[in-house]
């Protein structure tokens, strides 16, 4: 696609139920990053994908996160019983690859803004 | 010790004046740099890649400095639309591979 989409936009969940987020990236960029930012904070670096694997798990803040992707494209980033503290904008990027000073330009996606209450 | 540090701010600068800033890396074996820009509540957006001999964009200049190890953004007669958070960012050596890793930003406020 044009750029990188992610859905849903906005989401509104009940503390203990499971989300499901997505992410599309730019066509035939193979990395793939989520990240996600509270009000007023930096960048949080959850998960990276090169391909389909993800050599960097690290960011993950617990064992309710998880993520795939498949097919070298779309990548579900899943929360598993939510808590307030998950309210966060959670942004999806890809770029053409990890390595390499040309292609290693990010793009972002409008993010998905999830608000547990 | 962050691996990429920047200055959080804010910055308070009047409109039309000259303002710069600074990201120190702690990696020498970093291989590439940017600057992103993000207004509040929106995603970053890509200001300008920083490359070894330096770059220029309009009001805006780039420059890295290997050495020292860090990489600077010079905004000339700013505008009140440049207020924004500044985050760099800089592709680092981990292993056998790279990441991305950002500082957390610089907030920079124009006033008229």
């Amino acid at each position: 696609g044009a750029g990188v989409s992610q859905s849903p936009s906005n989401k509104v969940t009940e503390k203990g139920k499971d989300v499901e987020l997505r992410c599309d990236p730019i066509s035939g960029h193979t990395a793939l990053y989520w990240y996600r930012q509270s009000l007023g904070q930096g960048l949080e670096f959850l998960i990276y994908f090169q391909g389909n694997s993800a050599p960097d798990k690290s960011g993950l803040p617990s064992d309710r996160f998880s993520a795939e992707r498949t097919g070298g494209s779309v990548s579900t980033l899943t929360i598993q019983r939510t808590q307030q503290e998950d309210s966060a904008v959670y942004l999806c990027a890809s770029s053409l690859n990890v390595r390499g000073s040309s292609g290693n330009t990010i793009y972002f996606g409008e993010g998905s803004w999830l608000t547990v209450v | 010790r962050k691996e990429v540090e920047q200055d959080p701010g804010p910055f308070n600068v009047p409109e039309g004046a000259t303002v710069a800033f600074n990201c120190t890396y702690s990696n020498s074996a970093s291989q590439s740099f940017f600057w992103y820009r993000q207004d509040c509540r929106k995603e970053p957006k890509l200001l300008m890649s920083v490359y070894s001999s330096g770059n220029e964009d309009g009001r805006f200049t780039a420059q890295l400095n290997r050495a020292s190890q860090y990489i600077s953004l010079l905004i000339r007669d700013s505008k009140l639309s440049d207020s924004a958070t500044y985050l760099c960012v800089v592709n680092m050596a981990r292993g056998s591979n790279y990441q991305l890793i950002w500082g957390a930003g610089t907030k920079l406020i124009i006033k008229p």
